[in-house]
């Protein structure tokens, strides 16, 4: 089975613009999970989908969102972008929610300048 | 609540000698335990999880993991060193739902030759 992607791999964004990353997860996953990774604050968790509806979301600000399609593809979207946003985005993908076991994809590497 | 602490920011061994990462937890409920590994600009790869079956639990590459519930531990293990060990491991404590996983600050493996 192929894994997890994600894309664009790099991007590189003027603060105030917005970013839309996006994530394919595995076939047959209908879980997917965002997260954001800093040097500072470590992983955090942003938000998860299932069967296209939020079903758990972390404690960002409403700038960060999301939605998932029918085929369980997900994107991620980031609006009046911060220097304090750049960050990798890792997205994870389990074959359904509560479910733990997550597989994550290589990330989006996004700076902010 | 949950928490979780990596003992050990960075650990430094020779190749061929034992491997030893400190994970300690807090968690309200009986926990789900996992170690991920994650290697330069890559995501996070699923190393082993505990979910209340046996106490040591055997993952990938040679890795395995002890719970210890009187000591809130789940320390990770490897008998041997390789080279290609090298990398950031992070313990992971999850609860009910994704947002209550946290993730520990990770601890970066060296391994000298």
């Amino acid at each position: 089975k192929a894994g997890v992607t994600q894309t664009p791999r790099y991007l590189i964004k003027t603060r105030g613009q917005q970013v839309t990353l996006s994530c394919s997860p595995i076939s047959g996953h209908r879980s997917v999970s965002w997260y954001q990774q800093t040097p500072g604050q470590g992983l955090q968790f942003l938000f998860e989908y299932f069967s296209e509806t939020q079903r758990n979301k972390g404690n960002f600000p409403g700038r960060f969102s999301g939605r998932q399609f029918s085929n369980s593809r997900s994107e991620m979207n980031v609006s009046t972008l911060e220097l304090g946003d750049s960050a990798l985005y890792l997205c994870a993908s389990s074959p359904w929610t509560g479910d733990y076991e997550q597989y994550f994809g290589p990330g989006t590497r996004l700076t902010v300048t | 609540a949950q928490s979780v602490t990596q003992l050990d920011s960075h650990v430094s061994v020779s190749e061929g000698t034992p491997v030893l990462l400190r994970c300690n937890y807090s968690s309200s409920y009986s926990p789900s335990l996992f170690w991920y590994v994650q290697h330069p600009n890559k995501g996070l790869q699923l190393l082993l999880k505990y979910t209340s079956a046996a106490t040591l639990v055997k993952g990938i590459n040679g890795f395995e993991a002890e719970f210890k519930k009187s000591e809130t531990s789940f320390h990770l293990t490897k008998p041997s060193a390789h080279m290609s060990d090298a990398a950031e491991y992070f313990c992971v404590v999850s609860g009910r739902n994704n947002n209550d996983m946290r993730f520990g600050a990770g601890t970066r493996l060296t391994v000298k030759p």
